[in-house]
Order: structure tokens, then sequence, then C-alpha cells
């Protein structure tokens, strides 16, 4: 059972440009929600992470959006450069130790 | 670069053999976490190890097992591989076991293995 569904799949945009990329949960008893960055041949990387009783989060050029009634979060990706090709993940993590991924998302951005 | 290493890098088994990966989590950090990535999926997480003792586990069978060692390493077992065993798995410390309190997790860049 898919418990967290990510889209799109894949994503072009230009340098400059915002990508956004989203996540949708179903469990409620996830309480904590990170975004991963993971380039080829490396391990995933923490790059944002949000809880349930914050709305966004900002750091730097990235954000994290939080709706916790429709059970959806996404990454923004402000001033989008090539240096941020790269897949990205989001999960969702439960208190009980057990967390859930998303499939990523190809994130290519053109100079 | 995070100081969490794992061994090997590539493996290649045929199915029915056993299989051990190695991890050497990060410098002061307690617990490790195991997941499995299949091609063009996000990682599963397997279980979880803090301070040698099993603190959570996913959705895989007792085939899959592990240890802690008292420096804070760690091994992956599968017994009895089989072609869907095909994945890259990654290990991941921490400086806890407790996630919603916000402890980063630092993967390692993973060990690909293939099963024949």
């Amino acid at each position: 059972q898919q418990q967290v569904k990510q889209s799109p799949q894949s994503l072009i945009v230009q340098k400059g440009g915002i990508s956004i990329i989203n996540c949708a949960y179903e469990n409620t008893a996830f309480d904590y929600f990170p975004w991963y960055q993971q380039f080829p041949g490396k391990g995933p990387a923490l790059l944002i992470a949000i809880r349930p009783d914050v709305s966004e989060k900002k750091e730097g050029r990235f954000t994290i959006s939080f709706n916790k009634s429709a059970k959806q979060f996404s990454l923004h990706i402000m001033d989008s450069q090539p240096g941020d090709s790269a897949t990205y993940f989001c999960a969702a993590y439960t208190n009980a130790g057990k967390s859930t991924f998303g499939d990523g998302t190809t994130l290519t951005v053109k100079p | 670069e995070t100081g969490v290493t794992q061994s090997p890098t590539h493996l290649i088994k045929t199915r029915g053999q056993q299989v051990t990966l190695r991890c050497s989590s990060q410098s002061g950090h307690n617990t490790v976490s195991w997941y499995q990535q299949a091609l063009g999926q996000g990682p599963q997480f397997i279980f979880q190890y803090y301070r040698e003792e099993e603190n959570g586990r996913g959705n895989f069978p007792p085939r899959f097992s592990g240890l802690q060692f008292p420096n804070y390493s760690s091994e992956l077992n599968v017994n009895a591989l089989e072609l869907d065993d095909s994945a890259l798995y990654l290990c991941a410390s921490s400086l806890g076991p407790d996630r919603r309190g916000g402890e980063t997790q630092y993967f390692g860049p993973g060990t690909r293995l293939l099963v024949l």
C-alpha cells in the first residue's frame, strides 16, 4: 500500500524558475515530513523538514508548504539552479520509528 | 559528505545465497536504520537499531535480519536471496531514534546488490 504519493515523476524547469513537487499522505499517524535530495551514486541528504503544527517553513531557496486537513505537503525551490538537478524524495515518519518515502521526482534545471 | 560508510559498494549474488552488508555510523551516532531502494523508487524502511537493540521494523520478512555492535556499526543480513532483493541498500545513522524530535538521518552511499 502506497502511503505517500509523490508527483510529478519528473520535472524540467528553466534556470531561475520555480520548481514545485507535491506529496499526499494517508496515515494520520505521520508527524514529521522531511524532503531529501539525492544525487546519482549518493545516499539521500536531508534538505528541509516540517512538523504538522506549522503550515510553512522556509530555508533559503527551499520552502515546504503543509496542509494538514488535505494531508498534502509540497516543496518549492525558488530561483532553481542547474546544481539543483537531482532526485527529490518526500517522506513521512511516525513516532513509532517507521518511515515511508515517496517514489521520487527527477528534477532537471536547464541553463 | 556524511561520515556514514557502507561496504561493499557493489555485490553480485545468486538466488538462494546469503549476503551481509556493513555500515559504519557517523561518529557519536547510536542509531542506525536500514532501507531498501529499488530502481526508480523511494527508500523502504527495513528496520532500525538503537543501542544494539532492534527498535522498529518495516514490512520485510524475517530473512532480513540485522545486528548493531557496541561501536554502533551495523550489519544487514539477507538469507535465501530472491531476484526481487536486487536493490540499493542504504543505511542511515542519527544521534537518536526519535525522529519526531527532528533527529536528522545521515545516509551512506549505499550498497548495490544484484541477485541473479
